[in-house]
């Protein structure tokens, strides 16, 4: 089972741009096992994918974040990352990176520790 | 899409068993068999402990179980200890490119 960390600013402004990458060790990114995938969790409520990215960069979006969202992959670090635009106190969460099989329909069966980030001015 | 619906407490004494309710609609639940749940103890990630309904990962005890009826799935931990203690999550596929948690329930061990 591979590694996952999430690692990126723990504070961003309002309006600003979220970025957080997941760095992966114990296994290569570009096996193509897994889907690469960010989940959030805002402080003391449930969990919300964010979306999913294959080592190919084909990418799923929650429709809901779809506009404000990207994920891209770096196949020569061996790491996927998150940038989320136009911020605000609502996107203040615990984010998280964690594999799936699928997008979609398998679960996700491998988690990072999770990171916190506080949208605040 | 809203989220699914869970009961926000269960409770149980060590070694009875507790059910705990996951429900939502024919497009959600009852439409698909890929409904999971996670357990999050405080201040950690979640760990998947049901996928596909009532599949078990290797490594989670059997005393956790899945099923469902309908449009409503259930988590049952039977054998209660205190070290299941924690929150839960369902979620479910939800067709259309989407997926969906519940609001979660505390499981608490008296």
């Amino acid at each position: 089972q591979v590694q996952l960390q999430e690692s990126g600013p723990g504070l961003v402004k309002p309006s600003q741009t979220l970025s957080l990458t997941c760095a992966v060790s114990g296994g290569s990114i570009s096996r193509g096992d897994y889907y690469w995938s960010w989940i959030r969790q805002p402080p003391g409520k449930g969990l919300e994918w964010i979306g999913y990215i294959y080592y190919s960069g084909s990418t799923y979006y929650n429709p809901s974040l779809k506009s404000r969202v990207t994920i891209s992959v770096d196949t020569s670090k061996n790491q996927f990352s998150l940038k989320l635009i136009s911020v605000t106190a609502a996107d203040t969460a615990v984010y998280y990176c964690a594999t799936a099989a699928r997008p979609l329909t398998a679960p996700f069966d491998n988690w990072g520790q999770g990171t916190l980030v506080t949208v605040s001015s | 899409q809203s989220a699914l619906t869970q009961p926000p407490s269960a409770s149980g004494s060590p070694g009875q068993s507790v059910t705990i309710s996951c429900t939502g609609t024919s497009s959600d639940v009852g439409g698909y068999n890929y409904v999971s749940w996670y357990q999050q103890h405080p201040g950690k990630a979640p760990k998947l402990m049901i996928y596909e309904v009532s599949k078990r990962p290797s490594g989670v005890p059997d005393r956790f179980s899945g099923s469902k009826s309908g449009n409503t799935a259930s988590l049952t931990v039977s054998g209660l200890q205190a070290e299941d203690e924690a929150d839960f999550y369902c979620s479910s596929y939800a067709g259309s490119n989407n997926l969906i948690f519940g609001g979660g329930t505390k499981l608490t061990v008296l």
